[in-house]
């Protein structure tokens, strides 16, 4: 079965300071993955997603995640963190069977001013 | 605005009742999908329509769920007889099928509270 996990359920980071929010995944065959991120009473926001490819996916709002087959990780960073980016964030897989996303438990980011 | 949307925002009702969410989708996507996410839970997959056919119903989704598509624009999800564990947002999100996988766009949400 297709999963992700994200270890950290909290991660605080200073503004202007570089952030790492991990996922790490379990697939058959290629994976698809995804960035979500989730602002209060708001919708999950795309960000990026890896297919195939360079290994480092850049997304919105300067995010970007380095893919790693060997470690089966999708770590998602920054190199300065804002204020603004304090959201819930949402590691994914696509399911290869079909078009479901299979989210990870999300990792809570706050950036401290 | 032509982004999904969902209607309504909240809903509040007493268990037993049944409730009916609707969900709007970018208007040239084919594909819509449901999502249920519980507090400090990710979304978990419901359903999801190619045009107005059904091609996958999750475990998760009791007899007392039904969804549909009728027209393959907007859809409906409906629950029966509600139960306190109902209570979630439930999501909706679509996309264009192509050859190149696309990601889903995501409503807002329907925030559901069973009292």
């Amino acid at each position: 079965a297709q999963s992700v996990a994200q270890p950290e359920d909290q991660v605080n980071v200073a503004e202007g300071n570089p952030l790492t929010v991990k996922c790490t995944y379990s697939v058959s065959g290629n994976p698809y993955l995804f960035w979500y991120v989730q602002y209060p009473n708001r919708g999950l926001q795309f960000l990026l997603k890896y297919i195939t490819g360079d290994n480092l996916v850049k997304g919105s709002y300067g995010f970007e995640a380095e893919f790693n087959k060997s470690q089966t990780s999708f770590h998602l960073k920054k190199p300065s963190a804002l204020v603004s980016d304090s959201a819930l964030y949402f590691c994914a897989v696509r399911d290869m069977f079909g078009d479901k996303i299979i989210f990870g438990k999300g990792t809570r980011l706050h950036i401290l001013p | 605005d032509t982004g999904v949307s969902q209607d309504p925002r909240h809903k509040i009702t007493k268990r037993g009742q049944n409730v009916t969410f609707r969900c709007d989708p970018i208007s040239e996507h084919n594909r819509l999908y449901w999502y249920r996410q519980t507090l400090g839970q990710g979304p978990e997959f419901l359903t999801y329509f190619q045009n107005e056919a059904q091609l996958e119903k999750s475990r998760l989704l009791s007899d007392r769920f039904s969804a549909e598509r009728p027209k393959g624009s907007f859809s409906t999800l409906e629950i029966q007889r509600t139960e306190q564990g109902d209570s979630a947002m439930y999501l909706c999100a679509s996309s264009l099928r192509e050859l190149v996988r696309d990601e889903q766009f995501f409503g807002p949400g329907t925030r559901l509270t069973v009292l």
